[in-house]
């Protein structure tokens, strides 16, 4: 089993859309979770970075985090065409891998106008 | 932009060959991380280094190899080229020694190897 699961898609949605991104893990040692972007033949962007459990909004995205169930999701109201783009998970155990960030490998994300 | 620097942005070379993949960091961050990116394999931590330091290590081969200048800036190098090797090789940059999941990524440097 792999550390960190994710859902390849492709994943597409017609504009104005709530997108609902999710990952499990099986680590519980992982306390820092985070969502990255990446657009095509770019490198990831950092959108959201979370401690331990609960909610962190920012504009339209939310990540949610639910240690109990080792399960993350990030959440895109009012979508745009320009949200689409590859999201990555990544979770971080702090006091183990000094650093050692471990991804999901990504959902690839369609918003069509 | 992220204000990390990767060069080259394209590397197309023959197996067995050897290559030298440049970053450099955002201003006033110490830490440098390098990572492979493949389609089956996801993006994936090779090594760490801090202020000059290695910090960490992740599933990097032994044909290859890394290291942090004076001046902070990182090469990683890859040897003995297998077709295999070939992906996007990505550095990232942060501010703290361990521990940072706020890590500033490069444009990514392409290796092709034929």
């Amino acid at each position: 089993q792999k550390e960190v699961e994710q859902d390849p898609g492709p994943l597409s949605v017609p504009e104005g859309a709530i997108v609902s991104l999710n990952c499990t893990y099986s680590n519980s040692a992982f306390q820092y979770f985070m969502w990255y972007r990446q657009y095509s033949r770019k490198g990831p962007e950092l959108l959201m970075y979370t401690y331990s459990s609960g909610n962190k909004e920012d504009g339209r995205f939310t990540a949610q985090v639910d240690k109990s169930s080792k399960y993350i999701s990030l959440f895109i109201r009012d979508s745009q065409p320009s949200d689409s783009a590859t999201y990555l998970c990544a979770m971080l155990d702090y006091g183990g891998s000094q650093g050692n960030l471990i991804f999901g490998k990504g959902t690839k994300l369609s918003v069509k106008p | 932009d992220s204000g990390v620097t990767q060069t080259p942005k394209h590397l197309i070379t023959a197996t067995g060959q050897r290559v030298t993949l440049r970053c450099s960091p955002r201003s006033g961050d110490l830490s440098v991380y390098w990572y492979q990116q493949s389609l089956d394999q996801g993006l994936q931590f090779l090594i760490q280094y801090y202020n000059g330091e290695e910090r960490a290590k992740g599933n990097i081969l032994e044909r290859f190899s890394a290291q942090q200048f004076p001046d902070l800036h990182s090469e990683l190098n890859l040897s003995s080229l297998e077709l295999g090797d070939s992906a996007l090789y990505f550095c990232a940059s942060s501010v703290r020694s361990a521990g940072d999941g706020e890590q500033y990524f490069g444009p990514g440097t392409r290796l092709t190897v034929t």
